[in-house]
């Protein structure tokens, strides 16, 4: 059953920091991967997505890698701004595609 | 583009009773997954729905059904509610499956 782990579970950076978040997954067999954020009592927007076969997305200050073999995928937030502070979802498809796994999330805090 | 919406918002339901959610796809997406997700959790997998038929379910009960219209629309049924069922309950859809997953802003289920 695959498993999805995010660390840490919290996070408090001043304005201007460069950020690493992590996700880690149990089963490698995934189709793809996609960090979403979650503003509080809000839906989920999608970030980045990864397909299986690629090692790292860009959208302009986030970058999100891939590693399958290892089970690990990262999210690198640069120059972290106030309006980045939400809580950050990494979710896994399964190998047919049609669910996705998701984490606890990590909730970032970014003070000015 | 309107993106994912979902209707109504925010409901109050009393245990035993039942109710219906609905959800309209991003224009030119033919799949719907339905999504639970509680308090300081992760989003955890209902069942997805493609050519109007359930593709795949996850580990809900019976009492979660749904549909999926000609026109892509999707509707979420819990019957029976239980004060557990109260959560906020996503849809999200995507051009046929493996593709990217959009999710809509959710509809805030509060069972008393």
């Amino acid at each position: 059953k695959q498993e999805v782990t995010q660390i840490p579970a919290a996070l408090s950076v001043p304005e201007g920091e460069n950020l690493v978040l992590n996700c880690s997954f149990t089963d490698s067999a995934i189709y793809n991967l996609q960090w979403f954020r979650q503003d509080p009592g809000k839906g989920l927007t999608s970030l980045l997505l990864i397909q299986s076969s690629q090692r790292e997305q860009t959208s302009g200050r986030l970058n999100a890698s891939l590693d399958k073999s290892s089970g690990r995928s990262t999210l690198y937030i640069a120059a972290s701004q106030p309006g980045d502070s939400a809580t950050y979802l990494c979710a896994v498809a399964n190998q047919a595609g049609t669910a996705l796994i998701f984490g606890k999330g990590t909730t970032l805090s970014v003070s000015s | 583009d309107a993106g994912v919406t979902q209707s109504p918002t925010h409901l109050i339901k009393t245990r035993g009773q039942q109710v219906t959610l609905r959800c309209s796809p991003k224009s030119g997406h033919d799949t719907v997954s339905w999504y639970q997700q509680a308090l300081g959790q992760g989003p955890q997998f209902i069942f997805q729905y493609y050519e109007e038929e359930e593709r795949q379910r996850g580990n809900f009960p019976d009492r979660f059904s749904g549909h999926q219209f000609p026109n892509y629309s999707s509707e979420l049924n819990v019957n029976a509610l239980l004060l557990g069922d109260s959560a906020l309950y996503l849809c999200a859809s995507s051009l046929y499956v493996n593709t990217e997953a959009f999710f809509g802003q959710g509809t805030r289920l509060t069972v008393v």
